[in-house]
């Protein structure tokens, strides 16, 4: 167990529509990653927060964004879905750590029918 | 952004050492290097990290040359539960700010 935790754990939906995946970082750390994982692909980097405000911004559609709350959990919207936004979304959190490593969550399986 | 190079695939058997190496050409200077492992439907797993020579613990070791163009990630004695995908990344540990992690190295241990 990573100590960072997502949800809903799986979600299916209808194109055009919106959803909110959220994510839970380990305690005390202050930054925040999200990925998403295509079948079969490599891990794809929208996004990181830092206490709150965004740090970092990588292959993130404008469909999409993402917030981070004052009790550091964060939340990505996934708007006007379409087919090929179905797909595994992870959340990552790091600290001060040794390393700075990020430690994943269980991740979203996210279905767009 | 620095990017890495890796083989897309690797079979071996139990009780085999497995190294996967990555290139790496353009490192910059403040990069370090760090490895992941990931299970299907599952996040990715910090391995090692380092920064030149040889670095070891209790799951794998690193090494990597004077120049740095390139690591390698060493698993001793692989068991078919070290099936998995293996990712090299480049970055300062203090800035770790756009992971690139590619498609990795996918590593198919057999029987």
């Amino acid at each position: 167990d990573s100590g960072v935790t997502q949800t809903p754990k799986h979600l299916i939906t209808a194109t055009g529509q919106r959803v909110t995946l959220r994510c839970s970082p380990r305690s005390g750390d202050l930054s925040v990653y999200w990925y998403q994982q295509s079948l079969d692909q490599g891990l794809q980097f929208l996004i990181q927060y830092y206490n709150g405000e965004e740090r970092a911004k990588g292959n993130i559609l404008e469909r999409f964004s993402a917030q981070q709350f004052p009790d550091l959990h964060s939340e990505l919207n996934l708007s006007s879905l379409e087919l090929g936004d179905s797909a595994l979304y992870f959340c990552a959190s790091s600290g001060q750590g040794e390393y700075n490593e990020q430690f994943f969550g269980p991740g979203t399986r996210l279905t767009v029918l | 952004l620095a990017k890495t190079t890796q083989p897309i695939s690797m079979d071996s058997y139990e009780g085999q050492e497995v190294n996967i190496t990555c290139s790496h050409n353009n490192i910059a200077t403040n990069d370090y290097i760090t490895w992941y492992q990931q299970f299907p439907s599952q996040g990715p797993r910090f391995i090692i990290q380092g920064y030149k020579t040889k670095v070891t613990n209790e799951v794998a070791s690193l090494f990597i040359p004077a120049d740095r163009k390139s690591s390698t990630l060493s698993l001793p004695r692989v068991s078919l539960s070290d099936t998995a995908v293996y990712y090299c990344l480049l970055g300062p540990p203090n800035n770790f700010n756009k992971f690139y992690f590619g498609s990795g190295t996918k590593l198919n241990v057999k029987p």
